[in-house]
């Protein structure tokens, strides 16, 4: 695709269930991160693939959430037994090169995650 | 650590008026600090990127500057349109084999007609 994508857009969850965002990045592209923004904020670094490796996964908040890439493309971030204060968009981006350093990062729209 | 403020969180202009938009960062030890754009259910958009060894960056209508020693950047928006309206996003890069983008709170801009 031509940029980006993420499902699903929108995601209702009760407390305590768990849910698996999706992440597609840009073909081709080495590097994808995952970033989480609450309401009002500025999107925080969760975890960082460089094509499957996880290479950093300093950002996820507890061991409720986990990502993954096996196949070095389509990435997933499941979060285990969802709180309220998950609730957020969960931004996905990709790089082309292994570092990012001076390459710019392209960001999906988003899933957007409430849980009641 | 590293924290990123933007000043002020929320602009409201009539159309036609040049803007500038504040970010500031407590470590200068940067590699590069990016401004992003960020429309309502839409991702993020990069505007402009300055490495550290720049002072500005430009762009049709956008001008970027920065000053690594005091820890700011701003971003100019020159003659403002309605369809400038969004989120604008500073964020920087602390070295060149760390992928963890540090973003601002970001400035909400609405540029009424």
């Amino acid at each position: 695709g031509a940029g980006v994508s993420q499902s699903p857009r929108y995601k209702v969850a009760k407390r305590g269930q768990d849910v698996a965002l999706r992440c597609d990045p840009i073909s081709g592209h080495v590097s994808l991160f995952w970033y989480q923004q609450a309401l009002g904020q500025g999107p925080e670094f969760l975890t960082y693939f460089q094509n499957e490796a996880q290479l950093d996964k300093s950002g996820l908040p507890s061991d409720r959430f986990f990502a993954e890439r096996p196949e070095g493309s389509v990435s997933t971030l499941k979060i285990q037994r969802t709180q309220q204060e998950d609730s957020a968009v969960y931004l996905c981006a990709s790089s082309l090169e292994e570092l990012a350093g001076g390459e710019t990062q392209y960001f999906g729209p988003g899933t957007r995650l409430l849980v009641l | 650590k590293q924290e990123v403020t933007q000043i002020p969180a929320a602009l409201s202009v009539p159309e036609g008026e040049n803007l500038v938009l504040n970010c500031s960062f407590t470590d200068s030890a940067i590699y590069n600090l990016q401004w992003f754009r960020q429309d309502p259910g839409k991702g993020l958009t990069s505007l402009l990127l300055i490495q550290s060894s720049q002072r500005e960056q430009t762009s049709g209508r956008l001008n970027a500057s920065l000053d690594k020693s005091s820890g700011r950047s701003t971003l100019y928006i020159a003659a403002s349109q309605p369809g400038d309206s969004a989120t604008y996003l500073c964020a920087v890069l602390r070295s060149y084999n760390t992928d963890k983008l540090i973003f601002g709170t970001g400035t909400r801009l609405q540029v009424f007609p």
